[in-house]
C-alpha cells in the first residue's frame, strides 16, 4: 500500500523560510516522479512542483519559481519542498503526491504565513 | 501556462441520475510521447483529493465504474452514471502534460 506522510509545517512570518519533508513507503519511491500540491483555506487545488526520478528535472509554477525548491533522497524515500521567502498568501494546505498524474495523495501539512 | 476551465462549477444532481463535468484546456494536452495527461480527482470534505480517472479515461483502482471519462485534445469531460449520496463533493480535472494546473473544480451536490 502506499503510503505518503507530510510534515514541517507551521506557523511562520512573512519572509521566513520552512522545510516540508515527505516519507514515502510501499512503492519503489527512485522509480516514481513526484508533486507538491497546495491548498490555501477554503480554496481549490494549485499545482505547485514537481521532481523527476533522480533529481535532476523539477518544474515550478510561477508564483514559487525562485522561492522555493523541491528535491528528493531517494536513499531515504524522501521529498522535500524548501520555502524560502514566504508571502502571506503562501498560506495553505501542503500535499504530496506519487507520479506526475498524482496517483496517491498524502494527507497534507498547513503552512501559515502570517506576522 | 495551460489554462483548466472547468463548467460548471455548481451542479445540482437528483440521487441516481447522471452528471457531467466539462474540463476545456487552453492547448492540446497530447505529450510528446502520444499519451494525454489529463486526471480526474475528488474531494469530499475535510479530506485530501481522491484520484478517480486518469490518461482521461483509465479508472484507478477501488474506482467504481459509474465514473467515466473521456475526451480528446482540449476537450474532456467526466461522466457519473447515477449519482450516489457519497459522489457529494468537489471534482476537479487536472493535467500533468506541461509541468501541472488544476480546473477551479465543480461542487456536485444533491438537490
Amino acid at each position: 500500500e502506499v503510503q505518503l506522510e507530510e510534515s514541517g509545517g507551521g506557523l511562520v512570518q512573512p519572509g521566513g523560510s520552512l522545510r516540508l519533508s515527505c516519507a514515502a513507503s510501499g512503492f519503489i519511491f527512485s522509480r516514481s516522479w513526484m508533486t507538491w500540491v497546495r491548498q490555501a483555506p477554503g480554496k481549490g487545488l494549485e499545482w505547485v512542483a514537481n521532481i523527476n526520478t533522480d533529481g535532476s528535472k523539477t518544474n515550478y509554477v510561477d508564483s514559487v519559481e525562485g522561492r522555493f525548491t523541491i528535491s528528493r533522497d531517494n536513499a531515504k524515500n524522501s521529498l522535500y519542498l524548501q520555502m524560502n521567502s514566504l508571502r502571506v498568501e503562501d498560506t495553505a494546505v501542503y500535499y504530496c503526491a506519487k507520479e506526475g498524474y498524482v496517483s496517491d495523495w498524502g494527507q497534507g501539512t498547513l503552512v501559515t504565513v502570517s506576522s | 501556462d495551460i489554462v483548466m476551465t472547468q463548467t460548471p462549477l455548481s451542479s445540482p444532481v437528483t440521487l441516481g441520475q447522471p452528471a457531467s463535468i466539462s474540463c476545456r484546456s487552453s492547448q492540446s494536452l497530447v505529450h510528446s510521447d502520444g499519451n494525454t495527461y489529463l486526471s480526474w480527482l475528488q474531494q469530499r470534505p475535510g479530506q485530501p483529493p481522491r484520484p478517480l480517472i486518469y490518461k482521461i479515461s483509465k479508472r484507478f483502482s477501488g474506482v467504481p465504474d459509474r465514473f467515466s471519462g473521456s475526451g480528446a485534445g482540449t476537450d474532456f469531460t467526466l461522466k457519473i452514471s447515477r449519482v450516489e449520496a457519497e459522489d457529494v463533493g468537489v471534482y476537479y480535472c487536472m493535467q500533468a502534460t506541461y509541468k501541472g494546473s488544476f480546473g477551479q473544480g465543480t461542487k456536485l451536490e444533491i438537490k
